[in-house]
């Protein structure tokens, strides 16, 4: 039982290039999100998916895009990368966006953007 | 405009003393109020949760309180141990967008206990 695996653990990016965070459940859970943590700035909810082929906008999600194409997986997209972009990214999943269902989270992605 | 407010941002406690971290509340809509805990280099996980309905709710060493009028909650930790060193984070979910905008989070305590 894997829960959720991202990848990669770690990466630094030159400011302008473009990468994929990806992340993927075996859950089968219908709820997936992605966070960034900054330090002193808590987690903050980039996109989030309610379901295949719905995907919505969170708190800060300007410079990412997301895609959900199946249930298990929810891959977080850096368009172009920013200094500003530098943090620690966190995907989390949830039998269901309703309720009380708790949230699962990966061991996150390091991401360096110089 | 954050949503959750959280407290102390740090907390330092003797080995066998009582931890409490607060959060306070702003939307009326919110009806899910977990705890995550989560250790250097990995992911939060969720260590307890309540409900608005009931004022606490304890597991183990653990224990939320629920102040609805307030507008507050706390985590205890009883007879606090290393081990539980960690970083809490308050949070709370069931906002305008009824759940499905994820969680808001508090901004975290980083949580030391001393042997």
């Amino acid at each position: 039982n894997a829960g959720v695996t991202q990848t990669p653990k770690f990466q630094v990016l030159k400011t302008g290039q473009s990468m994929t965070l990806q992340c993927a459940q075996d859950m089968n859970h219908e709820y997936m999100s992605w966070y960034r943590q900054d330090p002193g700035m808590g987690l903050r909810l980039i996109h989030y998916s309610v379901g295949a082929g719905i995907t919505d906008q969170g708190e800060v999600p300007n410079g990412y895009n997301v895609s959900r194409s199946t249930t298990e997986d929810f891959p977080l997209r850096l368009l172009s990368a920013a200094p500003s972009q530098t943090s620690v990214y966190f995907c989390a999943s949830s039998y269901s966006w309703t309720g009380t269902s708790g949230y699962t989270f990966g061991s996150g992605t390091r991401l360096t953007v110089v | 405009q954050q949503q959750v407010k959280q407290s102390p941002q740090s907390l330092i406690v003797q080995k066998g003393g009582i931890s409490i971290i607060n959060c306070a509340y702003e939307n009326t809509a919110f009806d899910y109020f977990p705890w995550y805990q989560q250790f250097p280099g990995k992911g939060p996980a969720l260590l307890i949760a309540i409900r608005p309905d009931v004022s606490e709710k304890k597991e183990g060493r653990f224990t939320i309180s629920f102040n609805k009028s307030a507008k507050q909650f706390s985590l205890h930790i009883m007879d606090s141990q290393p081990g539980d060193s960690a970083t809490y984070f308050c949070a709370a979910k069931g906002g305008s967008g009824g759940g499905a905008d994820g969680l808001t989070f508090g901004k975290g305590t980083h949580l030391i206990i001393q042997p």
